[in-house]
């Protein structure tokens, strides 16, 4: 698939486990931040933000923590399935919804 | 009833070649961004335009031109084509500029130059 040659983190999973994909931020005064996912051959798609205000936030499977001390940010998924497959991206808002993106991280279901 | 679209989706084209990459969202976002991807799948900041003004420029070559007619649209136009410009570019759109909001992505536009 497109992911064979990248030497992005990878994170193999058992298909009904639990995954948490870790990111570290570069920016104390950063205020948002945001897990995307992106599937072969598409765009980034939003899964879930937080705002610096908060230290966890929930949604459907996933749950998305963020670590102000260490500047640390994890993305949860519960249950994963086959079609969690993908590459994950944290992004950094800097100011001005200027986005910056972490390397990305990818993610293996194994049925 | 896509939310942000770009055409074409690929694009292969000679070295030297000028092109052009267009976007269009109908969400009603005021803001509009163009990203690179390169092929380690890092994605970069281009331009961000907020209701056709120019509010983010990331040292980009001067032979890309962002072009927005319209609060919907933003073009992305590449003069004389190098071989480092093969990549996804990405459109995105955001409800307002300077606000943390939620940037929503096209498919992509995968360049290709030979």
């Amino acid at each position: 698939g497109e992911s064979v040659g990248l030497h992005l983190p990878t994170l193999s999973v058992q298909e009904g486990d639990n995954s948490i994909i870790n990111c570290a931020y570069s920016n104390s005064a950063s205020d948002y931040f945001i897990w995307y996912k992106q599937e072969s051959g598409k765009g980034p798609q939003f899964i879930i933000d937080i705002r610096s205000n908060m230290d966890k936030r929930q949604g459907q499977r996933v749950t998305v923590l963020l670590n102000k001390t260490v500047k640390h940010l994890s993305l949860q998924i519960a249950a994963t399935q086959p079609g969690d497959s993908a590459v994950y991206f944290c992004a950094e808002n800097m100011g001005g919804n200027k986005l910056v993106f972490g390397a990305g991280t990818i993610l293996r279901v194994k049925s | 009833d896509t939310a942000v679209s770009q055409t074409p989706k690929y694009l292969v084209t000679q070295m030297g070649n000028d092109k052009s990459i267009k976007c269009e969202q109908n969400l009603g976002h005021d803001t509009m961004y163009w990203y690179k991807q390169d092929s380690k799948k890092f994605l970069k900041i281009m331009f961000s335009y907020n209701n056709k003004e120019l509010i983010i420029n990331e040292t980009v070559p001067n032979r890309f031109s962002p072009k927005s007619p319209d609060k919907a649209h933003l073009n992305l136009h590449i003069n004389s084509l190098e071989l480092g410009d093969s990549a996804v570019y990405f459109c995105a759109s955001s409800l307002q500029a300077g606000a943390a909001d939620t940037q929503y992505f096209g498919p992509g536009t995968r360049l290709t130059v030979l």
